[in-house]
């Protein structure tokens, strides 16, 4: 149980472009889900949190206009990074928590999808 | 299907006490495997173990990875209330988008 899908796995576009990725919980209800981009050396940087059916909470120095995210339902949110450059390639992955903005309670980590933006 | 598993989900210990932590994998395509540590924001990278580096030591926290036995420990001596945390497991495989399979971590609460 407790399964978290994202899609695409890897999209590949072009400069100014918007690219959608997609995070679904596929067997319980997420009430609280989070977005993360993997930085060199592995580190992960929490971009924002979404609770469903209110505005994200964006991290400082994340550009809320640029990342756009949508937690329209209890299983699925969206980011959407819009105009993209070349500098936001990288891994983005979402988790996603049965309890509201939580961050010391479980979270289900999906399996991230790789953006390259020519 | 990429799969990895913790044990044990929950753990509880007094301050000073050794624990260790386990994961599990099976995966196409192993290429590392990772360690972090959840506290709040985003989870603190522990450690990478690859092929060529199947043992990591950094202060109190070690971590070895058998190959053999497609698992991992992560030892934590001398516990302290600060390491209080969910302990989380990632694979990375080489497939397709390169994309890192989680575990579902261990709750590790220390007790004075």
């Amino acid at each position: 149980g407790a399964v978290v899908s994202q899609h695409p796995s890897r999209v590949i576009c072009k400069s100014g472009t918007s690219v959608k990725i997609e995070c679904r919980s596929l067997d319980f209800q997420a009430t609280t889900m989070f977005w993360y981009r993997q930085f060199p050396k592995q580190s992960l940087m929490l971009m924002a949190t979404s609770n469903e059916g209110s505005k994200a909470t964006y991290e400082q120095g994340v550009e809320k206009d640029k990342f756009l995210i949508n937690h329209a339902s209890l299983t699925l949110s969206t980011l959407t990074v819009t105009s993209a450059h070349p500098e936001d390639s990288s891994f983005y992955i979402c988790s996603a928590s049965r309890l509201p903005q939580s961050y010391t309670d479980t979270q289900y980590f999906g399996p991230g999808t790789r953006l390259t933006v020519l | 299907e990429d799969k990895v598993v913790q044990s044990p989900l929950s753990l509880v210990v007094h301050e000073g006490d050794t624990v260790t932590l386990n994961c599990s994998y099976e995966v196409t395509n192993f290429r590392s495997l990772l360690w972090y540590k959840q506290e709040k924001k985003a989870p603190t990278f522990l450690f990478m173990l690859t092929s060529s580096g199947i043992e990591k030591k950094s202060g109190r926290l070690s971590s070895i990875l058998d190959k053999k036995e497609l698992s991992s420990i992560l030892n934590i001596t001398a516990t302290q209330t600060g390491d209080s945390a969910i302990y989380l497991c990632a694979v990375g495989s080489g497939g397709g988008a390169d994309g890192l399979t989680f575990g579902k971590g261990t709750h590790l609460i220390i007790q004075p």
